[in-house]
C-alpha cells in the first residue's frame, strides 16, 4: 500500500483556517486520497476525497498538487469542535485496497480559543 | 437511521475467556470492518467483509473470527482472550458505491 507522511501535531486558533499537509509521493494513479477525523473518544469520520481536482464540501476542501505527490487539507474556520487527529488515507480501486483503509498516526489538530 | 451500533460499549475479560464483540448496521451496506486501535497508534484492520457470506483478513487477524450471515451484521469473536488483545475496537461500513466508510463509536476492551 502507498504511504502518506503527516505531522504529528499542529495548532491553530479558533475561527483562522487551517491547511493539513499530507504527502504521499508514492501515489499510484488510481489511488484516491481521502481525509478522515477522529475526535476524542469516538470513531473516525469521513471528511472528504478526491482524486485530482480539488474539492470542497460543508466540512472542508481538499487540494491536490498537480503531480498529485501531496494534499492539503483544508479547514476554512477552525472551530473547538475540529480539534481531531486527522487521517489522510490512500485508498485504491482494485481488489483488496478497495475495500481497506490503512490509517498512519495521523495529525493532532489542536484549535485554541 | 442508527448508523453504526456496537455492543457493548466497554468490556473486561480474564486471559483465556472467548466473547463476540457485536455490530449492527441499518443503511444496507455492503462492506463491513473491523479495526482496532492501541493507545497513540491508528487504527489496524482486522478483518473485512464485501456480503454477506464473504469474509477475507485483514493486517491483524489473528486470534479472532468473523462470520457475515446477514448484511446487517458482523460479528467479531475473540475465541481465547489474551492481554495482547487490549484495545478499542472499531467496526465500520460502506456501500458499493460510497465514498466514505461509517463508523460506530467502539467497544473499549481489556483483558486481565
Amino acid at each position: 500500500d502507498a504511504k502518506t507522511t503527516q505531522p504529528n501535531s499542529m495548532e491553530s486558533n479558533e475561527e483562522e483556517p487551517v491547511h493539513l499537509p499530507c504527502n504521499h509521493s508514492t501515489i499510484s494513479g488510481t489511488d484516491y486520497i481521502h481525509w478522515y477525523r477522529q475526535l476524542p473518544s469516538q470513531g473516525p469520520e469521513y471528511v472528504i476525497h478526491g482524486l485530482t481536482s480539488n474539492v470542497n464540501n460543508r466540512m472542508a476542501s481538499l487540494a491536490i498538487a498537480e503531480d498529485r505527490k501531496s494534499s492539503t487539507l483544508i479547514l476554512h474556520r477552525a472551530t473547538l469542535r475540529d480539534a481531531a487527529v486527522y487521517y489522510c488515507i490512500l485508498r485504491g480501486l482494485s481488489g483488496g485496497s478497495n475495500y481497506k483503509l490503512t490509517f498512519g498516526k495521523g495529525t493532532l489538530l489542536t484549535v485554541n480559543p | 437511521n442508527a448508523g453504526v451500533t456496537q455492543t457493548p460499549k466497554f468490556q473486561v475479560l480474564k486471559t483465556g475467556q472467548s466473547m463476540t464483540l457485536q455490530c449492527a448496521q441499518d443503511m444496507n451496506h455492503e462492506y463491513m470492518s473491523w479495526y482496532r486501535q492501541d493507545p497513540g497508534m491508528g487504527l489496524r484492520l482486522i478483518h473485512y467483509s464485501v456480503g454477506a457470506g464473504i469474509t477475507d483478513q485483514g493486517e491483524v487477524p489473528n486470534g479472532y473470527n468473523v462470520s457475515r450471515s446477514t448484511t446487517e451484521d458482523f460479528p467479531l469473536r475473540l475465541l481465547s482472550a489474551a492481554p495482547s488483545q487490549t484495545s478499542v475496537y472499531f467496526c465500520a461500513s460502506r456501500n458499493t458505491g460510497g465514498y466514505g466508510y461509517t463508523f460506530g463509536s467502539g467497544t473499549r476492551l481489556t483483558v486481565v
